[in-house]
């Protein structure tokens, strides 16, 4: 089963304009990741939050956490067209479970 | 470059076949995490491998087993494939790793396309 689950499922946006994507989770975590996939290609990274975080910032991206909703969202800010790409939430097992747990995603395409 | 690497990059081969998938972790990590990623399932933990021992299973088959070697590389093996085995296979790796705490890093993935 999918502990994370991302909304929207997709997000068409002009370049410039910002982009939020929510997910939501069902169990408790030690740390939640956002990762970004081109078209059938591996994983790229974004971000880790961790449990006891409530926000943070990679350059255009801010991500927060709310434990108590298991919910969190990815904003990308001033988007571009090298954004558009499949974005993904995972979460941790927690409980001592390593392996992550993936959303369905959502498809970002930014309109140039 | 995740610094996680991962042969062959496509594999075409038919049912009832096995194969071998090889991944190598990024310089010092000692977790192996192994992902599948299909358009029906998405992305789903299969295993992992903790400095060579199992550490903890997904949703792996039992046509499907894995190992770490000393030099911690790991391996994939799929065997009695079906069509349904056609994915992307995902490995990744993570440095402190054994409560799984540490940022995943993936390689490129090998796509298994079984016919």
């Amino acid at each position: 089963s999918q502990q994370g689950e991302e909304d929207p499922q997709a997000l068409s946006i002009q370049e410039g304009e910002n982009a939020t994507m929510n997910c939501s989770y069902k169990t408790s975590i030690n740390n939640l990741q956002w990762y970004r996939q081109n078209s059938g290609r591996g994983l790229v990274h974004l971000i880790l939050i961790r449990s006891n975080e409530r926000e943070k910032h990679s350059g255009r991206l801010r991500v927060t956490l709310d434990t108590s909703k298991k919910s969190s969202s990815l904003l990308i800010t001033a988007s571009r067209a090298a954004d558009t790409a499949s974005y993904f939430c995972a979460t941790d097992g927690g409980g001592g479970a390593d392996g992550l747990t993936f959303g369905k995603g959502t498809h970002l395409i930014i309109q140039p | 470059d995740s610094g996680v690497t991962q042969t062959p990059k496509h594999l075409i081969t038919a049912t009832g076949q096995r194969v071998t998938l090889r991944c190598s972790p990024r310089s010092g990590d000692l977790s192996v995490y192994w992902y599948q990623q299909s358009l029906d399932q998405g992305l789903q933990f299969l295993i992992q491998y903790y400095n060579g021992e199992e550490r903890a299973k997904g949703n792996i088959l039992e046509r499907f087993s894995a190992q770490q070697f000393p030099d911690l590389h790991s391996e994939l093996n799929l065997s009695s494939l079906e069509l349904g085995d056609s994915a992307l296979y995902f490995c990744a790796s993570s440095g402190r790793g054994r409560l799984g705490r540490d940022t995943q890093y993936f390689g490129p993935g090998t796509r298994l396309t079984v016919l």
